[in-house]
């Protein structure tokens, strides 16, 4: 069975400091890698997507992630975090090949704290 | 706003009682997914439906069951409920069926609070 690991489960940082989340799936066949975001009381919101192509994907918010297949990771990165990035993020993945693994895999989540 | 439509959005219920979740995809999605979240067991995916077929299942219970209906709505419903089935229920649909280039788009959420 795929499943996703989310290192680092609670994260503190400074405004304007840098982010990096990790996240590591374990499936080898083909995937598609996603990043969501829950903030507080709210839904999980796409942030950015891989699918094929260019490893480095952007997406909203300033956000954006690198696949690195021979590592099978697909870690969240941001140069800069404000206040209003305060929530959860979610890696996920799913295996388009699999017709058992279609529907998306959660890791456990990174929850983020920026501070002032 | 993803466009899935998911109600109710709050909803408070009884040990042992019944309830039906219903979720609204995205107009052109075919594929419907159910997950459960709670504190201690994070993000699980339930059930997935495509063009009113099941297509995968996950932890789903067997006091819980799911369906598609023709006009692509779907409904979850939890029955036997246990103070332990508290939690965000999500429905996510996508335009096919998880293939390369499908992405999925979550609704809000129904919270259930079994008491």
């Amino acid at each position: 069975a795929q499943s996703v690991s989310q290192h680092n489960h609670h994260v503190i940082l400074s405004e304007a400091a840098s982010l990096e989340l990790g996240c590591n799936y374990s499936y080898g066949g083909t995937v598609n890698l996603f990043w969501y975001v829950q903030y507080p009381g709210q839904h999980l919101q796409l942030l950015l997507k891989y699918f094929s192509g260019d490893p480095l994907v952007k997406g909203i918010k300033g956000f954006e992630a690198e696949f690195i297949k021979s590592k099978f990771s697909f870690n969240l990165r941001k140069p800069s975090v404000q206040w209003s990035d305060t929530a959860e993020y979610f890696c996920a993945v799913n295996s388009p090949g699999d017709t058992g693994r279609r529907a998306l895999t959660f890791g456990s989540g990174t929850r983020l704290q920026v501070q002032p | 706003d993803s466009g899935v439509t998911q109600t109710p959005k709050h909803l408070i219920t009884a040990t042992g009682q019944r309830v039906t979740l219903r979720c609204s995809p995205r107009s052109g999605d075919l594929s419907v997914y159910w997950y459960q979240q709670s504190l201690d067991q994070g993000l699980q995916f339930l059930i997935q439906y495509y063009n009113g077929e099941e297509r995968a299942k996950g932890n789903i219970l067997e006091r819980f069951s799911a369906q598609q209906f023709p006009d692509l709505h779907s409904e979850l419903n939890l029955s036997s409920l246990e103070l332990g089935d508290s939690a965000l229920y999500f429905c996510a649909s996508s335009p096919n069926q998880g293939m390369s280039g499908d992405t999925i788009y979550f609704g809000e959420g129904s919270w259930l609070t079994v008491v």
